[in-house]
């Protein structure tokens, strides 16, 4: 069955970084198109980015652009989200997601930007 | 950016009750919605897509319908594992925008 499987969430200071990473398994993760999604403590979802199959093509968010890179690694069935110039109000649990729309999402991981 | 809301905000059913929820688009996005239902500390699970197709494994109580800016999510019987929260998804153009959801609780 499809599992995504989140990690690399934490808490860091206001201007540090994270990577998350998603490990998926039980789908051909080459064919499908993933995304992050985030959700605010107590708040509703936020799409975040997406990237293409091959990776060739990626979108994200104003709110994060500039700042967050989504990349892929197919041979390694994972996908992954680098997070630089972290802010406070990027504190949320991130969900990874595969396809597009998202279908199936992975159960996520709380990222906390605090002093 | 295209603007979801959703009406209600929250409500109050018992089971056995017909719900009807909705979304609205701020402009025409044909029917490229979808409906999730999210449980406390748990993920969201996509019920519908296309705005009218069921998910695989979803029960046949749950509905869409609507095209271009109106939308609708049907719960024919509610039962007691539906009260959760339900979002709806655009995907017709970027960035993708969820609805602000809508809190189905017990009367």
């Amino acid at each position: 069955q499809v599992q995504l499987v989140e990690s690399g969430g934490g808490l860091v200071k206001p201007g540090g970084s994270l990577r998350l990473s998603c490990a998926a398994s039980g789908f051909t993760f080459s064919d499908y198109y993933m995304s992050w999604i985030r959700q605010a403590p107590g708040k509703g979802l936020e799409w975040v980015s997406y990237i293409s199959s091959s990776g060739s093509t990626i979108y994200y968010a104003d709110s994060v652009k500039g700042r967050f890179t989504i990349s892929r690694d197919n041979a390694k069935n994972s996908l992954y989200l680098q997070m630089n110039s972290l802010r406070a109000e990027d504190t949320a649990v991130y969900y990874c997601a595969r396809d597009f729309p998202p279908d199936y999402w992975g159960q996520g991981t709380l990222v906390t930007v605090s002093s | 950016d295209i603007q979801m809301t959703q009406s209600p905000s929250s409500l109050s059913a018992s089971v056995g009750d017909r719900v009807t929820i909705t979304c609205r688009a701020s402009q025409g996005i044909r029917n490229d919605l979808g409906w999730y239902q999210q449980k406390p500390g748990k993920a969201p699970k996509r019920l519908i897509y296309a705005a009218s197709s069921l998910q695989s494994g979803v029960p046949s109580r749950f509905s869409g319908s609507g095209s271009g800016t109106e939308f609708t999510l049907t719960i024919s019987s509610l039962q007691p594992e539906d009260f959760a929260t339900y979002y709806c998804l655009q995907h017709n153009s970027y960035p993708l925008t969820f609805g602000p959801g809508t809190k189905v609780d017990i009367k």
